[in-house]
């Protein structure tokens, strides 16, 4: 069994939606969660990370971490073509010498 | 140049070829990593530096040779790869590795084609 596990997509809105991407994991040693965005042909940027429950918010991004239920998300409101790319999670715990551990990403398009 | 940069961008190389792919970081940081991004696989982390020693090999073929001279650059040599070994290879920074908080930057890797 996979540490985590990321809703595989492929996801397709339409302009304006609001979009949601998920992970779960199983390691509970986790404590520092983290989303990249990657575009094609391109390496990963951070876009947020986070080292509690709760939720925290970046212009039309969200993060949300529910450790009780070791489940992640990554909210997009008004979503635009140019969100249009691949969404990696995640995380790492110090007993992993701060390697991170990804989930295997979501490809997502957003159509004008 | 800011942030992390890798060099070269795309490369085609015969299994009996020797090559090298560099990397540079102009963040600050002390910890390097190379991963391997695969088609529909995730990241695979190769390897780890952290303040130029070595502190992780993920079990990687010794084909594939890092070398860490500083803490701002970072190789990886390639000897008699196989074609399976074609993907896109990723090179990362951050402050220092085992921190709880290591948040990794990312440069725009190397396409890589193994012939």
């Amino acid at each position: 069994q996979k540490e985590v596990e990321q809703d595989p997509g492929p996801l397709s809105v339409p302009e304006g939606a609001i979009v949601s991407l998920n992970c779960t994991y199983s390691n509970s040693a986790f404590q520092y969660f983290m989303w990249y965005r990657q575009y094609s042909r391109k390496g990963p940027e951070l876009l947020m990370y986070t080292y509690s429950s709760g939720n925290k918010e970046d212009g039309r991004f969200t993060a949300q971490v529910d450790k009780s239920s070791k489940y992640i998300s990554l909210f997009i409101r008004d979503s635009q073509p140019s969100d249009s790319a691949t969404y990696l999670c995640a995380m790492s715990a110090k007993t992993n010498a701060g390697k991170s551990t990804f989930g295997d990403g979501t490809t997502l398009t957003v159509k004008p | 140049e800011t942030g992390v940069t890798q060099t070269p961008r795309h490369l085609v190389m015969g299994m009996t070829n020797k090559k090298s792919l560099k990397c540079e970081q102009h963040l600050g940081h002390n910890a390097m990593y190379w991963y391997k991004q695969s088609a529909k696989k995730p990241l695979e982390l190769m390897f780890v530096y952290n303040f130029k020693e070595q502190t992780e090999n993920n079990s990687v073929p010794s084909r594939f040779s890092p070398e860490c001279p500083n803490s701002s650059h970072l190789f990886l040599h390639l000897h008699t790869l196989q074609p399976e070994d074609s993907a896109l290879y990723l090179c990362a920074s951050s402050q220092v590795a085992g921190g709880l908080t290591d948040t990794q930057y990312f440069g725009p890797g190397t396409r890589l084609t193994v012939l």
